[in-house]
């Protein structure tokens, strides 16, 4: 079965950091793209950015680029998003996703969520 | 940067047709992938490449793409099929864009 695992969830205060993950399982990680979502509270979907594990190719939404830095280690099919300094303006559900084996394809199969918490 | 716009509501009778619209400039040129949210739950794909349904997912789902606007249609509408509904396109210049959601309500 192919699925993606996320990390549990966080509470955090404003300017620690953190790295939350996404472990694949059930096919080649390093083939297929995966993409990290952003959900606020009540909100829509956004993307922050994809990666492709084979090579770490590694693409930003403007939003998110130089927020977050997203990392993958395909020795262990894990991929990462993570903060040097949260705010509490990122308390959101994060979810990863897998694409296909180009960036235009759909986002097939999504991980559990991580909701994070930034809170003093 | 590109830009998808979705009606933030639309309702629907049990048994009628659903049709949830996702507007964006000559999107007919790209491809639409569609994502079902239900509550406390991770997106489910829905619809990808326009009009083609991942496994599992029932025939009453289809999608259209031309012009400048793209339709998910749901027939036969159940009181399961009520969700939060977004459009998806990738983009040379924006790459991966999401439509802002469409909260489908079966009456």
């Amino acid at each position: 079965e192919v699925q993606l695992v996320q990390s549990g969830a966080e509470v955090k205060k404003p300017g620690e950091s953190l790295k939350i993950s996404c472990k694949g399982s059930g096919y080649s990680f390093t083939s297929y793209w995966i993409g990290w979502v952003r959900q606020m509270p009540g909100k829509g979907l956004e993307w922050m950015g994809i990666i492709y594990p084979g090579d770490s190719d590694t693409r930003y939404s403007p939003s998110f680029q130089g927020q977050v830095t997203i990392s993958a280690d395909k020795s262990i099919s894990t991929a990462y998003l993570q903060w040097s300094s949260l705010k509490a303006s990122d308390t959101a559900m994060y979810y990863c996703a897998k694409a296909g084996t180009t960036v235009r394809d759909a986002f097939d199969i999504w991980g559990q969520g991580t909701m994070v918490t930034v809170s003093s | 940067s590109y830009v998808l716009t979705q009606p933030p509501s639309v309702s629907v009778a049990p048994g009628k047709t659903a049709r949830i619209t996702c507007g964006g400039n000559n999107i007919g040129s790209k491809s639409v992938h569609w994502y079902q949210q239900k509550p406390g739950q991770a997106p489910v794909l829905v619809i990808y490449y326009d009009s083609d349904r991942p496994s599992g997912i029932p025939e009453r789902f289809s999608g259209s793409n031309s012009g400048n606007t793209a339709t998910l249609t749901i027939s036969r509408v159940e009181a399961g099929d009520e969700a939060d509904y977004y459009c998806q396109v990738w983009d040379s210049s924006s790459d991966v864009v999401f439509g802002g959601g469409t909260k489908l309500t079966v009456l």
